[in-house]
């Protein structure tokens, strides 16, 4: 089955700068990535995804870049923000299945 | 639109009851539905998937009978937690699929915060 991996576990940066969150993904049968932002106590939002005829997907300050054949997907979140504090988890789809398997997720903690 | 609510948002219980909590996509359809366990500071686990009009898929380790799963109609589907203990506490989220647009992207309720004395 499909397994994803998420690094790094917790980031700090400082508002202005850039965060960068990567994840690997095992099934090369995996074609949406979507990643979704969790406050404490609050339900996952999506923020972004990309699918697997896509490299890279840009909305505002944050973009998605997928490497299909070394088969890992990253976020990138420019000009951070305070509000930008919260756990990100990615997440793989496979084709034609129904489970999205998540990313054990990383906490970012942007400093004013 | 894509809107998923869940009720209760928090249940306390003694340990032996049963809790039931709802959810519901409020503005489409859904034909799958997905219940996941998240303990404090940890990622989402799946338990369950659920579809309209035929029995749940449980994951590896969750128990059926323990965690009973009920997909009545194309906006609800019901977890019920059945002789509660206290390891059972936890946030319990559902997520729907939207059939209609027949994407793989999931909305998320908001989660239910079961403690169980």
């Amino acid at each position: 089955g499909e397994n994803v991996e998420q690094h790094p576990s917790t980031l700090s940066v400082q508002e202005g700068d850039s965060a960068v969150i990567k994840c690997t993904y095992s099934d090369s049968a995996s074609n949406y990535f979507p990643w979704y932002k969790q406050e404490l106590g609050k339900r996952p939002q999506l923020i972004i995804d990309i699918r697997s005829n896509v490299g890279e997907k840009k909305d505002q300050r944050i973009a998605v870049t997928l490497n299909k054949t070394a088969k890992h997907f990253s976020l990138h979140i420019t000009e951070t923000q305070p509000e930008d504090s919260a756990v990100y988890f990615c997440a793989a789809t496979p084709s034609g299945g129904f489970k999205t398997i998540f990313g054990a997720g990383t906490r970012l903690f942007v400093k004013a | 639109g894509a809107v998923v609510s869940q009720h209760p948002s928090r249940v306390i219980c003694k340990s032996g009851t049963s809790v039931k909590i709802e959810c519901r996509s409020l503005d489409f359809q859904a034909t799958t539905m997905f219940w996941y366990r998240q303990f404090p500071k940890k990622s989402l686990m799946l338990m369950a998937t659920s579809n309209e009009g035929s029995k749940a898929t449980y994951e590896q380790g969750v128990e059926k009978d323990k965690f009973l799963i009920n997909h009545a109609s194309l906006t609800l589907s019901t977890l019920t937690v059945t002789s509660a203990h206290p390891e059972d506490s936890s946030f319990y989220i559902c997520s729907a699929r939207d059939g209609d647009r027949g994407t793989d992207t999931q909305y998320f309720g908001p989660g239910t915060r079961l403690t169980v004395l």
